[in-house]
Order: C-alpha cells, then sequence, then structure tokens
C-alpha cells in the first residue's frame, strides 16, 4: 500500500523553528517527485514547495521563500521541511503529496504547526 | 499568484447532477491538459479525483467527470449521494510555479 506519514508537528512560538517530515512507503520513492501543500484552519489548500526525485529541482511558493528549506534522503524513504522565522500566519496543517507529471496522488494524513505565543 | 476561481459553495439533492467550475488564466488553466480535482472531508487529506482534465483513478466513481473549456474547468458529480458532500479544490499547473489550488468548494447534499 502507497502510504505517506508526516510527523514533526507541534507548538512553536513566533520566530521559531520546526522541521517536518515525511516517511514513505509502498512505491519507489527516489523515483518520484514530492511537494508539501498546508491548509490553515478553515481555510483552502496551498502549495508550499516541491523538490524533484534527485533533488536536482526546488520550488518555493513566495510566502515562504528563504525560510523554508525542503530536503529528501532517498535512502530513508523520507522527505522533509526545515521551516525557520516561523509566522503566525504559517499556523496550518502540512501534508506531503506525491505527484505524478501535474497531479498529487497519494496525500499524508497532515501534520499541524500552530505558531503562537 | 492568484488562486483559481471556485464557487464557495453548491448545493443539490441527491440523484441530481451538480456542476462546480474552476477559472484561471491561459496561464494555468487554459495552458494546457493539467487540471486535477480532488476530495476532502472535514479533517481528513485531499483525494484525488480527477486528474489531467477528465481522466478518473482507478476506484474513482464514474459518477465523477471533468471537462474544460477555454480558461474554466468542470466536475460534474451526476447521480448525487449523501456521501459526496465534502469540500471540492482544482488544480492546475502554471507557467510560474508547480501548481495552483482553486479556493475550494463545499458541496452540500441537501
Amino acid at each position: 500500500e502507497v502510504q505517506l506519514v508526516e510527523s514533526g508537528g507541534g507548538l512553536v512560538q513566533p520566530g521559531g523553528s520546526l522541521r517536518l517530515s515525511c516517511a514513505a512507503s509502498g512505491f519507489t520513492f527516489s523515483s518520484h517527485s514530492m511537494n508539501w501543500v498546508r491548509q490553515a484552519p478553515g481555510k483552502g489548500l496551498e502549495w508550499v514547495s516541491y523538490i524533484s526525485s534527485s533533488s536536482s529541482s526546488i520550488y518555493y511558493a513566495d510566502s515562504v521563500k528563504g525560510r523554508f528549506t525542503i530536503s529528501r534522503d532517498n535512502a530513508k524513504n523520507s522527505l522533509y521541511l526545515q521551516m525557520n522565522s516561523l509566522r503566525a500566519e504559517d499556523t496550518a496543517v502540512y501534508y506531503c503529496a506525491r505527484i505524478s507529471f501535474n497531479w498529487f496522488d497519494p496525500w499524508g494524513q497532515g501534520t499541524l504547526v500552530t505558531v503562537s505565543s | 499568484q492568484s488562486a483559481l476561481t471556485q464557487p464557495a459553495s453548491v448545493s443539490g439533492s441527491p440523484g441530481q447532477s451538480i456542476t462546480i467550475s474552476c477559472t484561471g488564466t491561459s496561464s494555468d488553466v487554459g495552458g494546457g491538459h493539467y487540471v486535477s480535482w480532488y476530495q476532502q472531508y472535514p479533517g481528513k487529506a485531499p483525494k484525488l479525483m480527477i486528474y489531467e482534465v477528465s481522466n478518473r483513478p482507478s476506484g474513482v466513481s464514474n459518477r465523477f467527470s471533468g471537462s474544460k473549456s477555454g480558461n474554466t474547468a468542470s466536475l460534474t458529480i451526476s447521480g448525487l449521494q449523501a456521501e459526496d458532500e465534502a469540500d471540492y479544490y482544482c488544480s492546475s499547473y502554471t507557467n510560474s510555479s508547480p501548481v495552483l489550488f482553486g479556493g475550494g468548494t463545499k458541496l452540500t447534499v441537501l
């Protein structure tokens, strides 16, 4: 079964840092590009970041550029999102999602990040 | 870049058909066959329902169909069922970033 499981969310103060992880199983992780997508409470989906299978191509949404870093470890079948200088508006459920050509499937169950003092 | 435009809500009675629109520009929706649709229940992860405008993944009911005309894509659900009540999001590849999502549409089954 193809599965993505996020972890690492929690409560952090404004200006703080957090590292999210996404463990992949059931498919050849090293062959697929991956993404982070977030959803603020009661709001819609927002694409955050993309990383190609070999990490050669990386993209960020303007809202997180310069503060977030996406990375992956193909040997560990894992995707990461290092989040620095966190703001209240970064509060959201963060999903990792595999991308095939131009659609996301599957998605993980999400991990909640709350930025508050 | 602004989100794709979807109606905030649509509703229909069981057995009826509804259509959710997703309007963008020639730089995204109108630029190719790269529109996908996702279903999301409260507190759950999104699920792929349609990819590349009109293709259904294995396991998705054939009551769900997609189409596109110009800069507007559409998701149609026929034979509406109570279990279809959820939020629906469109997304599209764009010229300037890997993907853009719509604002989401809440479907209510009356």
